[in-house]
C-alpha cells in the first residue's frame, strides 16, 4: 500500500500566482481531509470530502482558496491568487470511514515570495 | 480561538527516562482524544487515542491519560527513546464526527 500521495513535496512560487496542489488518496478510503500547518495555529481542517463531495469547507481561509475531488483516486486544492500568507504544510489524509482514523500524506510544503 | 492547546512548544528528555506531553481543551463537547507523532518531512501518523468513558489507555511505551473535569489530557512515554524524538499533536473530537481539532504540537526531543 503506497499511502497517500501528494505532490509536488515542494513548491516555491511568487505572489499572485495559480498553486494546485494535488493527492491521491488511499484506494478505498472515502473521506478526505485537506489540512494547513502553521507554527502558530497549528494543524487546520480545511476541507472534508465524502464520497467525492465536499461536506464542510468552513476552514477554507477565503475565496482564494478552492479544492475539488473529481473522483475517489484524486483531489486538489487551488490558491489563486497565492499570497506571502499562505506559505505553509499542506497535507491531505484520507480515512475508510467518516470517523475513523486519518491516513496522512507526506504533505507539500508552500513558499510563496 | 485555540479549542485544543500544547502550552510546550518543545521539551527535551534523557533517554530511559519518562516523557510527559501535555494537552488542554477547552470545549466539553470532545469526547474522543488523540495523538498524532509526526518526523521532519513525513505527514503524522496516528499513536494513541481514548475515549471519555475511560481515563487511561495504554499501548507498550505509551499511555494516554483523561482528566474530564480538569479538560486536560497526557501522553506518557517510558521509557524514552532516541527514536520517539518527534512533534506530537494532539486532537480532539467529537465522537461520530469527523471533525479533529489539533493542537499547535510539541517537539519531543530524546538524548542519547
Amino acid at each position: 500500500d503506497a499511502g497517500v500521495i501528494q505532490s509536488p513535496r515542494h513548491e516555491v512560487t511568487e505572489m499572485g500566482q495559480e498553486v494546485t496542489l494535488r493527492c491521491k488518496p488511499i484506494s478505498g478510503h472515502n473521506s478526505l481531509f485537506w489540512y494547513r500547518q502553521t507554527m502558530m495555529r497549528g494543524l487546520e481542517l480545511l476541507i472534508y470530502f465524502n464520497n467525492n463531495v465536499p461536506i464542510d469547507d468552513s476552514g477554507m481561509p477565503e475565496d482564494r482558496f478552492s479544492a475539488k475531488m473529481p473522483n475517489a483516486s484524486f483531489s486538489t486544492l487551488k490558491i489563486q491568487p497565492s499570497e506571502p500568507r499562505d506559505s505553509a504544510v499542506y497535507f491531505c489524509a484520507s480515512s475508510p470511514v467518516t470517523k475513523g482514523e486519518q491516513f496522512f500524506g507526506p504533505g507539500t510544503r508552500l513558499t510563496v515570495l | 480561538d485555540q479549542q485544543v492547546k500544547q502550552n510546550s512548544p518543545s521539551l527535551s528528555v534523557q533517554e530511559g527516562r519518562i516523557s510527559i506531553l501535555n494537552c488542554d481543551y477547552t470545549n466539553s463537547m470532545f469526547d474522543y482524544f488523540l495523538w498524532y507523532k509526526k518526523y521532519p518531512a513525513e505527514g503524522p501518523t496516528f499513536l494513541i487515542s481514548i475515549s471519555s468513558i475511560k481515563d487511561k489507555n495504554e499501548d507498550g511505551r505509551f499511555t494516554v491519560f483523561l482528566n474530564k473535569s480538569a479538560k486536560h489530557l497526557s501522553l506518557h512515554i517510558v521509557p524514552s527513546q532516541p527514536g520517539d524524538s518527534a512533534v506530537y499533536f494532539c486532537a480532539a473530537s467529537v465522537s461520530g464526527t469527523y471533525k479533529y481539532i489539533f493542537g499547535t504540537g510539541t517537539r519531543l526531543k530524546v538524548l542519547a
